[in-house]
């Protein structure tokens, strides 16, 4: 079954420490996103990339990093700069670019607490 | 800041009732979008609106859009204990946003058995 699976289901981060959460779609999907969920909330923007090797900020970018080098893999990582890292990663993506009018396909999130 | 936003931000029915919610925005948009999220899980696409539409339908679901007032509705229709989840609003890529989509903080559904 074609879809976008994010690891870990739960995530664990220390003080000063950097993590790393996958995203891994095969859809052959080509524009991949990441947000950020607090409780009761919506969906927060942090980056998007819609081709391999190109990605852009979204509106919350600060504390966070990207990369593409593949089509199939968009990892974030959580750096020590982000203080308040605590929320639900959930990575999504979409066929074409430029395009707004595509639905998204979602994964199941990553859930991240600091310890 | 959030683009869309839902109305209200809760909302408990009993089961067979039909349950409606509101979104509304601030800017011209291509399309709007309605997502449902059941608890803990990631988020699944329910209809597109096209800013040159008025009405959509999708089985149980109904989604009106009135671009003049910048809102949009979705109606859940003879209700079910699994509709029970938040459901979102997100408007559609425009210009120079275009391939993002900006999301509302949403309703949350419950839906009495």
């Amino acid at each position: 079954d074609g879809g976008i699976t994010q690891s870990p289901k739960y995530l664990f981060r220390k003080e000063g420490q950097n993590v790393t959460l996958s995203c891994e779609q095969n859809l052959n999907h080509d524009a991949m996103y990441w947000y950020r969920q607090d409780p009761g909330q919506g969906l927060r923007l942090i980056y998007y990339s819609q081709i391999v090797n190109d990605f852009q900020k979204g509106d919350i970018a600060e504390g966070y990093s990207v990369s593409r080098e593949k089509k199939e893999s968009f990892p974030l990582t959580v750096t020590s700069a982000q203080k308040n890292p605590t929320a639900f990663y959930l990575c999504a993506s979409h066929f074409g670019t430029g395009d707004g009018n595509q639905p998204q396909h979602f994964g199941d999130g990553t859930r991240l607490s600091i310890l | 800041s959030q683009q869309g936003e839902e109305d209200p931000q809760a909302l408990s029915i009993q089961e067979g009732e039909n349950a409606t919610m509101n979104c509304s925005y601030k800017t011209s948009i291509n399309n709007l979008q309605w997502y449902r999220q059941n608890s803990g899980r990631g988020l699944v696409h329910l209809i597109l609106i096209r800013s040159n539409e008025r009405e959509k339908h999708s089985g149980r679901l109904r989604v009106t859009l009135d671009t003049s007032k910048k809102s949009s509705s979705l109606l859940i229709t003879a209700s079910r204990a699994a509709d029970t989840a938040s459901y979102f609003c997100a408007t559609g890529g425009h210009n120079t946003n275009a391939g993002k989509s900006t999301f509302g903080d949403g309703t949350t559904l419950t839906v009495k058995p």
